[in-house]
Formats: structure tokens, sequence, C-alpha cells
């Protein structure tokens, strides 16, 4: 079982839509989590952490349940700039380490 | 607007080549890391180094890779000899002390024929 789970979508929406979608990982113990956006053929960079009590930045809102083992990124009023596939990321032992997720893939369309 | 850069960009080689990939940090990070991106496999953690350290290469094959950081401003992973099936997108990324923000170069595409 991979540590980090994601639907890889692709998830097609129209501007100013809403989406959302989850990813789930297998180690509990599981200390920090965030999102990495990746445009095509570009280098990941990160989006944002994802706190437990849940955290919002502008039109991206992250959620964590660690209860059932998954974080979410849900994106409102979608922009076409919005395209790209969000990785979902794990840092299992509070080291340096970064577990990836194989990423969903979210277009926008006009 | 300090960046990661790494060379080549792009390379084409043929089985059995070695493989020499270079990345600068952004100056003043301290942690170093070598991923590998592909369809199948998504982003997989190969070595990382911390002041220059390796601290972890356990994602990296043994027998044919190496990485090394000769000094603060300079990482290297080399393959030799190379392999078809290690084709891939090999990513660079720096960071400063917080394991999530690392900052990615711009990756160097390798295909081996």
């Amino acid at each position: 079982r991979k540590e980090v789970e994601q639907d890889p979508g692709p998830f097609n929406v129209p501007e100013g839509a809403t989406v959302a979608f989850n990813c789930t990982y297998s180690n509990s113990a599981s200390q920090s989590f965030f999102w990495y956006r990746q445009d095509c053929r570009k280098e990941p960079k990160l989006l944002m952490s994802v706190y437990s009590s849940g955290n919002e930045d502008g039109r991206f809102t992250a959620q964590l349940n660690r209860a059932s083992q998954y974080i979410s990124l849900l994106i409102r009023d979608s922009k076409l700039s919005d395209s790209a596939t969000y990785l979902c990321v794990v840092n299992m032992r509070n080291d340096y380490k970064l577990s990836f997720g194989a990423g969903t893939t979210v277009t926008v369309r006009a | 607007d300090a960046r990661v850069t790494q060379t080549p960009r792009h390379k084409v080689t043929e089985m059995g080549q070695e493989v020499t990939m270079r990345c600068q940090p952004i100056l003043g990070h301290n942690t170093v890391f070598w991923y590998r991106q592909t369809m199948m496999q998504g982003l997989e953690l190969l070595a990382y180094f911390r002041n220059r350290a390796p601290l972890d290469d356990s994602g990296m094959p043994k027998d044919r890779f190496s990485a090394e950081m000769p000094d603060a401003t300079l990482a290297t992973l080399k393959i030799q000899p190379s392999e078809p099936r290690d084709s891939a997108v090999y990513f660079c990324a720096s960071g400063s002390g917080t394991p999530h923000e690392q900052y990615f170069g711009p990756g160097t595409r390798l295909t081996v024929t």
C-alpha cells in the first residue's frame, strides 16, 4: 500500500465552479501535511500547509481528518490558472523526508 | 528572486554511459534533496543532505547512483552506468530547515536510449 494515495482525476470543471478532492495516508503517526502544486512540465511548488483545525488561503481551503487519515483541498471560484496537478504531501516522522502522492489533475475550462 | 538551478535541463544518452546532474541550491539553504519523477512512480526521494552531510540515501539504487555535495553551492547526482529505466525527470530541491518548505529546481529531463 502506498504511503499517500490520491484520486488521479482528472477533474474537469468550468470557471467559477468549486472543486474538491481528497488524499489518504497510511501512517497514523504522520506529523504534518501539505499541498503542493505542479504545473505541466514544471517543478512542484508549495501551495499550503494543512492544519488540524483546517485553514484557508484565499480561494483554497484545506482540511485534515486524522481519525480517517485523509486530507482535502477545496478550490472555490476556480480560475483557468488553477489548472494543474495538486500533490498531497505528508511528513511521516517530522524529519526532512516528504512523501508525495501521485497527484490529482484539475483542468478548469472557460 | 532566489532559485534552485539545475544543469543540464535535458540529457539524452545511450545505455551504459555516465550521467552527471548538477544542482546549485538557494544561497543559505542547508538542506538539499534529490527526487526522481516518473509517470508510473510519481515523485520519489532519492537522497538528501543537511549541511553537506548525507542523511538518507535509502531511496537510491546504490549500485549505479551516487550523490555528493562537494561544497555548499553544488550538489551532484551521478548514474553510472545508465539504463533505460533511469529515464525520468530528476529534481533537486533545497530548504533552510522547515521540512516542508522545499524549493524545487526546474529539473533535468533524462532520456536513456
